[in-house]
């Protein structure tokens, strides 16, 4: 069964730092979201790519958080420079998108931990 | 008023009992409904669409009500297997913007 794939799963780092996700999409969801996930809260959409395009980063910090999609296949999330808040699962989500309403079940990564000391 | 709001439960139930969760919604455009389940620490999992028909699936069954503005999700026969979080998600009309709410966890014990 085709899998999102997420790298690293856990990531300890200092604040301050720079810190950066991995995920590669089910082939051929042209679709792409970065949510981040507090304790005990639902996920919250960071940022979402149709194909290369970014049609949704209204609730990513862009004083800090950057991603991209440059082939729109695969994407990279970072931070710099994480902050203790910034401590959160963070996960990737595709979906295949055939037209409005149809094929838009999101199957998610397993997510990378983050830790921010 | 969050746009998307659920019971965060937790709901505490025997085996075998039947329960039921509901989510409302504030957006009148929402087009898309789906039942996500999380296993603690993992990731979201599709549990099932929500159609304006009604959606079942064994012993899971999905509504929509969309004058009131809210869908739910029945578990029959519940498992100790189905203690879990269900996350409700809304996706509004034009595709670009998707809400899951915080989450109701259950806890079906033996």
């Amino acid at each position: 069964e085709a899998e999102v794939a997420q790298s690293p799963r856990y990531k300890i780092t200092e604040k301050s730092q720079a810190v950066a996700f991995w995920c590669d999409p089910i082939s051929g969801h042209a679709t792409l979201y970065w949510y981040r996930q507090i304790l005990g809260q639902g996920p919250e959409l960071l940022v979402q790519f149709q194909d290369e395009s970014v049609v949704d980063d209204s609730q990513l910090p862009k004083d800090r958080f950057s991603a991209e999609r440059l082939k729109g296949v695969d994407s990279t999330l970072k931070i710099q420079p994480a902050e203790l808040g910034d401590s959160a699962m963070y996960l990737c989500a595709s979906s295949l998108e055939v037209a409005a309403g149809y094929g838009n079940e999101q199957f998610f990564g397993p997510g990378t931990r983050l830790t921010v000391l | 008023r969050k746009e998307v709001e659920q019971d965060p439960g937790p709901f505490n139930v025997p085996e075998g009992a039947t329960v039921a969760f509901n989510c409302t919604y504030s957006n009148s455009a929402s087009q898309s409904f789906f039942w996500y389940r999380q296993d603690c620490r993992k990731e979201p999992k599709l549990l099932m669409s929500v159609y304006s028909s009604g959606n079942e699936d064994g012993r899971f069954t999905a509504q929509l009500n969309r004058a009131s503005q809210y869908i739910s999700l029945l578990i029959r026969d519940s498992k100790l297997s189905d203690s879990a979080t269900y996350l409700c998600v809304v996706k509004v009309t034009g595709g670009f913007k998707t809400i899951f709410g915080a989450g109701t966890r259950l806890f079906v014990k033996a």
